[in-house]
C-alpha cells in the first residue's frame, strides 16, 4: 500500500486554468506538506499542515489554495495557472511537525501550456 | 538569509568505492539535518538525520558527520552500488522555524559499473 498518494501524476493545462492535485496519507500521521521542485531539482516548501491547521506558507501566491479536510488529506487547488507555476509538485506527511524522517509522494508533474 | 547548500552538483563514484557528498549550511540556529534521496521520477526518500548535538551519525551503509564549526554537513556511503544512484538532498530544520525544511540544492550520484 502506498504511504503518501499523489493525483494526478501528470498534469498537462493551458494558461488560466484551473486544477486541483489530491493528496492523502495512510500513516496516521498529523502533518503534512506541499513542496514545489523546480527544473533544478531545487525543492521549496508551500505550506505546511498540522492537524488540518495551516502552520506555514511560504509566500506562495494566493492562487494556490491548499485545504486539509481531514488529517489523512491535503489538497492543493490552483487558480489561473500561469507558466511558471510549471514543476513538481510533492506531497509529504510526518508525525510531528519537524519534518522528521518525511514521507513523500511521488509528485504531480504539472505543465502549463 | 537561510540556505543550505552543496559543493558539488554532480558525483561520479565507481561501483564499491565509497561516496562522500558533501553539503555547507549558513543557519546554525537548527535541530536537526537530515539527508534524502531522490530517484528518477521519485519522491524523495529519508535516509539519515543527525541532531545538532551529534557531531556523527551511522546507519546501514551510510553515515553522516556535522561540523558546526565550519558549518559542514557531510554523507559517507560505503561501497556504493549502482541503485545508490539518485540525488541527494541536505535539508536543515531550523529550531525557529517549526515544521518547515529547507533543502540544499542537491547532488547526482552516478555509480560507474
Amino acid at each position: 500500500d502506498t504511504a503518501v498518494s499523489q493525483t494526478p501524476k501528470y498534469l498537462v493545462t493551458q494558461m488560466g486554468n484551473d486544477k486541483s492535485i489530491k493528496c492523502e496519507q495512510n500513516l496516521g500521521h498529523d502533518t503534512m506538506y506541499w513542496y514545489k521542485q523546480d527544473s533544478k531539482k531545487f525543492l521549496k516548501i508551500m505550506f505546511s499542515y498540522n492537524n488540518k491547521e495551516l502552520i506555514i506558507n511560504e509566500t506562495v501566491p494566493n492562487r494556490f489554495s491548499p485545504k486539509s479536510p481531514d488529517k489523512a488529506h491535503l489538497n492543493l487547488h490552483i487558480n489561473s495557472l500561469e507558466l511558471g507555476d510549471s514543476a513538481v509538485y510533492f506531497c509529504a506527511s510526518s508525525q510531528g511537525g519537524q519534518g522528521i524522517g518525511a514521507f513523500f509522494g511521488q509528485g504531480t508533474r504539472l505543465t502549463v501550456v | 538569509g537561510e540556505s543550505v547548500g552543496l559543493h558539488l552538483p554532480t558525483l561520479s563514484v565507481q561501483e564499491g568505492d565509497n561516496s562522500i557528498i558533501n553539503c555547507a549550511y549558513s543557519n546554525s540556529a537548527s535541530d536537526y539535518f537530515i539527508w534524502y534521496k531522490q530517484e528518477s521520477g521519485k519522491g524523495p526518500q529519508f535516509i539519515i538525520d543527525i541532531r545538532s548535538n551529534m557531531d556523527k551519525r551511522q546507519g546501514q551503509r551510510v553515515t553522516v558527520l556535522l561540523n558546526k564549526t565550519v558549518k559542514h554537513l557531510s554523507l559517507q556511503i560505503a561501497a556504493t552500488q549502482p541503485g545508490d544512484s539518485a540525488v541527494y538532498f541536505c535539508a536543515e530544520i531550523p529550531s525557529s522555524g517549526g515544521f518547515k525544511t529547507i533543502f540544499g540544492a542537491g547532488t547526482r550520484l552516478f555509480v560507474k559499473a
